[in-house]
């Protein structure tokens, strides 16, 4: 059973950058691509972007210009930079499975950290 | 790129059934049929509950049906129970130039 689990700093202050790692078990990330999803207090989902472990990447157009998505296949992780955050950026972050065969679905999530932005 | 759109908010009596519509574009819904459905119980991890379109993930209920025309994705929540009160989110690989995913702002589902 493939689990994945979200860590890095919960709280980020404004301007600065946001930095999550996703750490994959029970399956390499060799295979099948990797997304960032964001959820803020309240709000609905929003796709940030995902990953091929050959480096190929696809990013929400909203978000493209500051963040990037990398990934390290010899520690079987991959991870998120979001820059310039502010308060809207504030959100639950989920790193999820993505199955390009069975039409892009996130088959497989994380349990999610919630990463604040504030002074 | 726009969020697909759900309603807000739909409601439904134990044992009845709902139907949540997912609305998109030619470059997103309408393009493949690469539509999938998520359910979202408060405070916990959306999990999937039908990809392709209408295609249930082993375990998933029977109850959970979907379908699709044109640019309008639908998911039918049949015998409605308590515990299928949640969120619901759709979402669809898109074929803009971003070419990844868009998804639904989500539709809460009171039983």
């Amino acid at each position: 059973q493939v689990q994945l689990h979200e860590s890095g700093p919960r709280l980020v202050k404004p301007s600065e950058t946001l930095s999550l790692t996703c750490t994959v078990s029970g399956g390499s990330i060799s295979s099948y691509y990797w997304s960032w999803i964001r959820q803020p207090p309240g709000k609905g989902l929003e796709w940030i972007g995902y990953i091929h472990y050959s480096g190929t990447t696809k990013y929400n157009p909203s978000l493209k210009s500051r963040v990037t998505i990398s990934a390290d296949t010899s520690k079987n992780q991959f991870s998120l930079k979001l820059t310039s955050v502010t308060a809207a950026d504030t959100a639950v972050f989920y790193c999820a499975r993505t199955n390009m065969v069975r039409g892009a679905s996130l088959d497989f999530w994380g349990q999610g950290t919630l990463v604040t932005v504030s002074s | 790129q726009s969020a697909l759109t759900q309603p807000a908010s739909v409601s439904g009596s134990p044992g009845q059934s709902i139907t949540i519509s997912c609305t998109g574009t030619s470059s997103d819904v309408g393009a493949y049929n690469f539509v999938s459905w998520y359910q979202q119980h408060p405070g916990k991890v959306p999990k999937l509950i039908i990809y392709d379109v209408s295609n249930r993930p082993s375990g998933v209920s029977n109850r959970f049906s979907a379908s699709k025309s044109g640019n309008t994705a639908s998911l039918t929540i049949s015998g409605l129970q308590a515990d299928d009160e949640a969120d619901y989110y759709c979402s669809s690989y898109a074929t803009t130039s971003t070419r990844g995913l868009i998804i639904g702002g989500g539709t809460k589902l009171t039983v």
